[in-house]
C-alpha cells in the first residue's frame, strides 16, 4: 500500500536554528513522486518541492534542503537558520496514480 | 495568472443537511482535484474530474459527488451531512498528464471550513 509516515507530529524551535523534519514511505511502485508541502494558517498548500524516484540527487534551495534516500525509503527536509516565517504545518506527499497520499504533517514553530 | 478560488471560505450545516462547495481552477487548468483535510490529520483524496467527467475516486460514500463544467470550475456535494464531515475542503487544479504526474503542477485552494453541528 502506498503510505506515508511523517512520524514528528511537532517541532519546536528557536529562530536561527537548524531543524530537520522527517518522512518515511511505502510503495509497491519502481517509479514514484514524491512532495512537500507547506500549509501556513491561510489554509493553502504551497508547493515546496517535488522529487522521482530515479533522481537521488539532494536538493538545495535558498534555506531549504532535501535528503532522498531510496534505502532507507526517506525524504527528509531541513530548513536552516530557521524564521518565525517558516511556522506552518509541513506535508510530505507520494503521487499514487492521479492523486497525492499525504502524510499527517509536521507543525513546526519557529519562536523568536 | 488567477489561483485556485474556493468559496464559501466558511461554512456551518446541520446534520442531515446538504452542502456545495465551489471551486475555481487556475487559469489554463482542466483537471480538478477535491481533498478533505480532518483537523489535525493529512488531506484526504475525494476524487478528481477531467474533462467534466470523474477521474478517479478515493475511499468515500457515494454521497459525496462533483461536478466540473465547461469552465473548468467545479463543485463538490454533500448529501446527509454527518458530525465527522467537518473538516477543511481543498480544491486543487492541474494540467492533466504533466511530465511525471499532475501533482507538479497542483496549485492548491484556500479550502472551504466547513462545520456540522
Amino acid at each position: 500500500a502506498q503510505k506515508v509516515t511523517q512520524a514528528q507530529t511537532e517541532i519546536s524551535v528557536v529562530e536561527k536554528e537548524d531543524v530537520t523534519l522527517d518522512c518515511v514511505y511505502e510503495t509497491r511502485d519502481t517509479t514514484y513522486y514524491l512532495f512537500w508541502y507547506k500549509q501556513p494558517p491561510s489554509g493553502e498548500l504551497v508547493f515546496l518541492i517535488r522529487r522521482n524516484s530515479f533522481d537521488e540527487q539532494n536538493e538545495i534551495s535558498g534555506r531549504y534542503s532535501w535528503n532522498f534516500q531510496k534505502s532507507t525509503s526517506s525524504f527528509n527536509f531541513t530548513i536552516t537558520a530557521s524564521q518565525v516565517v517558516d511556522s506552518a504545518v509541513y506535508f510530505c506527499a507520494l503521487m499514487d496514480g492521479n492523486k497525492l497520499v499525504f502524510g499527517a504533517g509536521t507543525i513546526l514553530r519557529v519562536k523568536s | 495568472e488567477t489561483g485556485v478560488t474556493q468559496s464559501p471560505t466558511h461554512l456551518i450545516k446541520t446534520r442531515g443537511q446538504q452542502v456545495t462547495l465551489r471551486c475555481s481552477s487556475q487559469s489554463g487548468h482542466n483537471t480538478v482535484s477535491w481533498y478533505q483535510q480532518a483537523l489535525g490529520q493529512g488531506p484526504q483524496f475525494i476524487f478528481q474530474y477531467y474533462r467534466e467527467e470523474e477521474n478517479g475516486r478515493g475511499n468515500f460514500p457515494p454521497r459525496f459527488s462533483g461536478l466540473q463544467f465547461p469552465n473548468y470550475s467545479s463543485e463538490l456535494n454533500v448529501n446527509a451531512l454527518e458530525l465527522d464531515d467537518s473538516a477543511l475542503y481543498l480544491c486543487a487544479s492541474s494540467l492533466p498528464n504533466t511530465p511525471g504526474g499532475a501533482g507538479y503542477g497542483y496549485t492548491f485552494g484556500s479550502g472551504t471550513r466547513l462545520t456540522v453541528v
